[in-house]
C-alpha cells in the first residue's frame, strides 16, 4: 500500500481480555518495528522483524506480549490478559532496509485503552 | 544502555520567534534522525544526519549533528503555527538492526 496501515485505530478493552493489533507495512519493506508511546512521550521499542523472523524481541515488556509476521508482510501484536498499564498508543513502522539511516515510515497507531 | 535526553520538554512561543531543541547522549550514535509528530498521527521523518559535524537545512529548520556524534540540535527560524507538534530525536542503536532509540520528545506550541 501507499503507507503503513494499522488497525484498529482505537481499541477499548476490559482488563484481563486479549487483544490483537495489526500492522500492514509498505509493500516491499523488509524491516518492521513495533513501538509503544505513552501520552505525549517518546517511543519505547518493543520488537523488530526482518522478513518473518524477529532478531530483536528485547523490548517486549512481559510474556503476555507476543508478535508475529507472516509472508514478510502483515504483522500482529498480541497482548494477553491485558492490564491497565498496557494502555498506550502502539505504533508500527516499516523500512526498506535494516539500516536505520533509511528512516522509518510510521502508521498512525492503535490507541489501546484498558478499563 | 543508550539514552537520549531532549530539552526542553515543552516550549510555547509566539509566531516569528526562533527556537532550538537539544538532543544529548553520553553514547555515540552511527546516525541520528529527527521526527515530527502531530496528534493522532505517527511520527514523520524530517531528516537523518550521519556524519559528525554535519549540518542539514530544511527550509526554516536547521539540524546539526555534534562532532562526536553524541548530540544533535534542531533550530527553527521564525516559527509558524504550522510548526506546532511533538519533535522527537532518535539515534541508531548499536545492534545494527535499524532499531532506533528515541528521546522523550519536545512539545512545541507556536501561538499566532
Amino acid at each position: 500500500g501507499a503507507g503503513v496501515s494499522q488497525s484498529p485505530s482505537n481499541k477499548v478493552t476490559e482488563k484481563g481480555k486479549d487483544v490483537e493489533l495489526r500492522c500492514d507495512p509498505i509493500s516491499g519493506h523488509t524491516a518492521l518495528y513495533w513501538y509503544r508511546q505513552s501520552l505525549g512521550q517518546g517511543l519505547e521499542f518493543l520488537i523488530y522483524f526482518q522478513g518473518n523472523s524477529a532478531p530483536d524481541k528485547s523490548g517486549l515488556p512481559s510474556d503476555r506480549f507476543s508478535a508475529e509476521r507472516t509472508g514478510g508482510s502483515v504483522s500482529t501484536l498480541t497482548i494477553q490478559r491485558t492490564q491497565q498499564e498496557d494502555s498506550a498508543v502502539y505504533l508500527c513502522a516499516s523500512s526498506s532496509s535494516w539500516a536505520a539511516n533509511y528512516g522509518y515510515t510510521f502508521g498512525s497507531g492503535t490507541r489501546l485503552t484498558v478499563v | 544502555t543508550q539514552l537520549l535526553e531532549q530539552s526542553p520538554q515543552f516550549l510555547s512561543i509566539q509566531e516569528g520567534e526562533n527556537l532550538t531543541v537539544y538532543c544529548n547522549s553520553s553514547s555515540v550514535f552511527s546516525s541520528l534522525q529527527w521526527y515530527r509528530q502531530e496528534p493522532g498521527e505517527g511520527p514523520v521523518l524530517l531528516v537523518t544526519v550521519v556524519t559528525g559535524g554535519e549540518v542539514k537545512k530544511l527550509k526554516r529548520l536547521t539540524f546539526q549533528f555534534g562532532d562526536a556524534r553524541k548530540d544533535s540540535s534542531l533550530h527553527i527560524t521564525a516559527a509558524q503555527p504550522g510548526d506546532t507538534g511533538l519533535y522527537l530525536c532518535a539515534g541508531e542503536g548499536p545492534s545494527n538492526t535499524g532499531k532506533l532509540i528515541f528521546g522523550q520528545g519536545t512539545t512545541l506550541q507556536v501561538k499566532p
